[in-house]
């Protein structure tokens, strides 16, 4: 009954490769994020979709695309990782349209790039 | 500029001890503030909200408050058990757009 799933929670990946990153959520939320996560814990906003909708894309290299086949799901994928990439890559999901509603996180995908 | 200021950046208390954790924010116009506990290896989990009107708000061993005035809150923890040893992140929302503005956090270590 997992509310925010992403896979994988590990990934380790040498310098020049392509990944992806999936993330589904079960809660019939219509936004859903990506957040970076650096190594002093700072959780930055990368891309938000409502509605399948990009709604906000901050200064994100373009080799970062997302892709929202649906509602439900938002999976991120990345062209030629760079070392500066490693970090943890959180999913989340809220309402857009009600006060209040909370952000959902799912638990994290750990990218390293060696 | 809008932004988020938590205080320690770290601490470490004895298990049964009280603390308190401080967020200035200086976001506007203010919407909301929400505190997140992060456990090492999860994603942030949301403990409580305070909006405008609200200056204090309890969730078990968790007191939230707000002064809205001076842009400040705090997260009272009592009695800290083993398992509040987390990672705690402020976060404020404006009331235009889905904007939601990060702390940089606080971490917490409970000791035996």
């Amino acid at each position: 009954d997992t509310a925010v799933s992403q896979t994988p929670k590990y990934l380790v990946t040498q310098m020049g490769n392509d990944k992806s990153i999936k993330c589904e959520q079960n809660l019939g939320h219509d936004t859903m994020y990506w957040y970076k996560q650096d190594s002093k814990k700072f959780l930055k906003i990368m891309f938000s979709y409502n509605n399948k909708e990009l709604i906000i894309n901050e200064t994100v290299p373009n080799r970062f695309s997302p892709k929202s086949p649906d509602k439900a799901h938002l999976n991120l994928h990345i062209n030629s990782l760079e070392l500066g990439d490693s970090a943890v890559y959180f999913c989340a999901s809220s309402h857009l349209d009600r006060d209040f509603s909370p952000l959902h996180f799912g638990n994290g995908t750990r990218l390293t790039v060696t | 500029k809008n932004q988020v200021e938590q205080s320690p950046q770290s601490l470490i208390i004895l298990e049964g001890k009280n603390c308190t954790l401080q967020c200035n924010y200086t976001v506007s116009p203010f919407s909301n503030l929400r505190w997140y506990k992060q456990d090492t290896g999860r994603g942030p989990v949301s403990l409580t909200i305070m909006t405008f009107s609200e200056n204090t708000k309890s969730n078990g061993r968790y007191t939230a408050t707000l002064d809205a005035d001076t842009k400040q809150s705090s997260l009272h923890i009592t009695a800290s058990q083993l398992s509040d040893s987390a990672s705690y992140i402020c976060v404020v929302s404006p009331n235009t757009g889905n904007q939601f503005y990060f702390g940089t956090g606080t971490s917490l270590t409970v000791i035996p």
